[in-house]
């Protein structure tokens, strides 16, 4: 398996501008998180996705921010408009569940490479 | 609600010499229990987890960590430590089962000289 995919792999942008961040889970997997870390706050959780569906999205920081899963191997995370507030690197990862006990300990979470985003 | 501190931001430690990297937690419930190591321009990768039963947890790369109840403690360790060890390094929390997110720690930087 390729992992998760994320792209593209560096964005730079200017203040204002919409920005799309694209990530393919791994095949199989049914949970999708999206991260951000800056080295202020370290890694945040924005919002993460059950079969497609979004469970929570408390740490979407603004309405600039949005999500969307619409398939099964497919996310979007987008920002409207852009703020050089938002630099950061932007990370999905998925998991699933993989043993048989359904228990915390089978939901290993898998990163991928990460987005680096500037907004000047 | 859950939280993780490690209280290093970073730890320097010689090539071939033993390392620790330190992590408490706090968790209404049982604790669920990752280290993650990042290395530069890459995403997080699994090293180990404590869900249950042995202190000690053995995983990836020669590392392991000992959960320590009456600490809150889970230390990330290994007995020889190497330069490729170098990068950033995570520990997560999670105090309910199922596939709820991890809470992670602001990470160290673990540098580790020849």
């Amino acid at each position: 398996d390729a992992g998760v995919i994320q792209s593209p792999r560096h964005e730079v942008t200017e203040m204002g501008q919409e920005v799309t961040l694209r990530c393919k889970p791994i095949s199989g997997h049914d949970y999708l998180f999206w991260y951000r870390q800056t080295m202020m706050r370290g890694l945040e959780l924005l919002i993460y996705f059950n079969n497609n569906v979004p469970i929570d999205d408390s740490g979407m920081p603004e309405d600039r921010f949005s999500a969307k899963m619409p398939n099964a191997s497919f996310s979007t995370l987008k920002i409207q408009p852009s703020e050089p507030r938002d630099s950061a690197v932007y990370f999905c990862a998925s998991s699933a569940l993989l043993g048989l006990a359904g228990g915390a300990g089978d939901y290993e979470q898998y990163f991928g490479p990460g987005t680096r985003l500037t907004v000047t | 609600a859950q939280s993780v501190a490690q209280p290093e931001d970073q730890v320097n430690v010689a090539e071939g010499n033993p390392l620790t990297v330190k992590c408490t937690y706090s968790v209404s419930g049982n604790p669920y229990l990752f280290w993650y190591v990042q290395y530069p321009n890459r995403g997080l990768q699994f090293l180990l987890k404590y869900i249950t039963g042995d202190n000690l947890v053995k995983g990836s790369y020669g590392f392991e960590a000992e959960f320590n109840k009456s600490q809150t403690s889970f230390h990330l360790k290994k007995p020889s430590a190497l330069v490729s060890d170098s990068a950033l390094y995570f520990c997560a929390v999670r105090d309910v089962p199922g596939n709820t997110p991890l809470v992670f720690g602001k990470g160290t930087r673990l540098s580790v000289i020849a």
